[in-house]
């Protein structure tokens, strides 16, 4: 079994200051990781993920994220936030074996950007 | 537009009450799944359907059901046995691409107790 944990349930930042938001995970198996992006009232978009190759990866609106095999970390990166990037970001893993269905998230992570 | 629908945005449940929420893809997805989502629980799994006719139960399936009738269409039934179960709905569907899943969201649905 796989689990997502969100270190931080609320991050506030000034905005065009950088931001991270940390995300671990536990499994026993290979994986595929994902950040995903709620606007309020809204479903979730896919940011970006981590498949193979390159263990760092990045979003076309500016997020970047970097997969940390030894230290079990793929945390989120912004160099300079904005206030639309106000949203709740979730981290989630799927094991990487073929014909898996299974998408463990993180309980989530509210980002505030303050003008 | 290719997408997920859910609908209604917002539902209202009496008490015993079975209620349905409406799920519908148009991107050829084989896989959907349904989530319930409380404040500060992030996502859980209540169904998911990975062909037509086909359904496993999730994390969190007690209360609820599902049919998969149609492969565009993954209705979930909140039944009066679920005894909680005001929450954020979110249904799911997702394809194959080199043996990963991506799975893309619709915009929800508002269950509240009356």
């Amino acid at each position: 079994a796989q689990s997502v944990t969100q270190l931080d349930s609320q991050v506030p930042v000034f905005e065009e200051a950088p931001v991270e938001l940390r995300c671990n995970y536990s499994s026993s198996v290979s994986v595929y990781l994902f950040w995903y992006v709620q606007y309020p009232n809204q479903g979730l978009q896919l940011l970006l993920k981590y498949l193979s190759g390159s263990t760092l990866v990045e979003s076309i609106n500016g997020f970047e994220a970097e997969f940390n095999k030894s230290q079990t970390s793929f945390h989120l990166r912004k160099p300079s936030v904005h206030i639309s990037d106000t949203a709740e970001y979730f981290c989630a893993v799927s094991p990487s074996g073929a014909g898996s269905y299974q998408l463990t998230f993180g309980k989530g992570t509210k980002l505030s950007v303050i003008p | 537009d290719g997408g997920i629908t859910q609908s209604p945005k917002y539902l209202f449940r009496k008490e015993g009450q079975n209620v349905t929420l409406s799920c519908e893809q148009n991107l050829n997805h084989d896989a959907m799944y349904w989530y319930r989502q409380d404040p500060g629980q992030g996502l859980r799994l209540i169904y998911y359907s990975q062909i037509v006719n086909d359904f496993q139960k999730g994390d969190i399936a007690e209360g609820y059901s599902v049919s998969r009738e149609k492969k565009e269409s993954f209705p979930l039934t909140v039944t009066s046995a679920q005894k909680n179960p005001t929450a954020f709905y979110l249904c799911a569907s997702s394809f194959r691409q080199g043996g990963i899943n991506i799975q893309y969201f619709g915009a929800g649905t508002r269950l509240s107790v009356l």
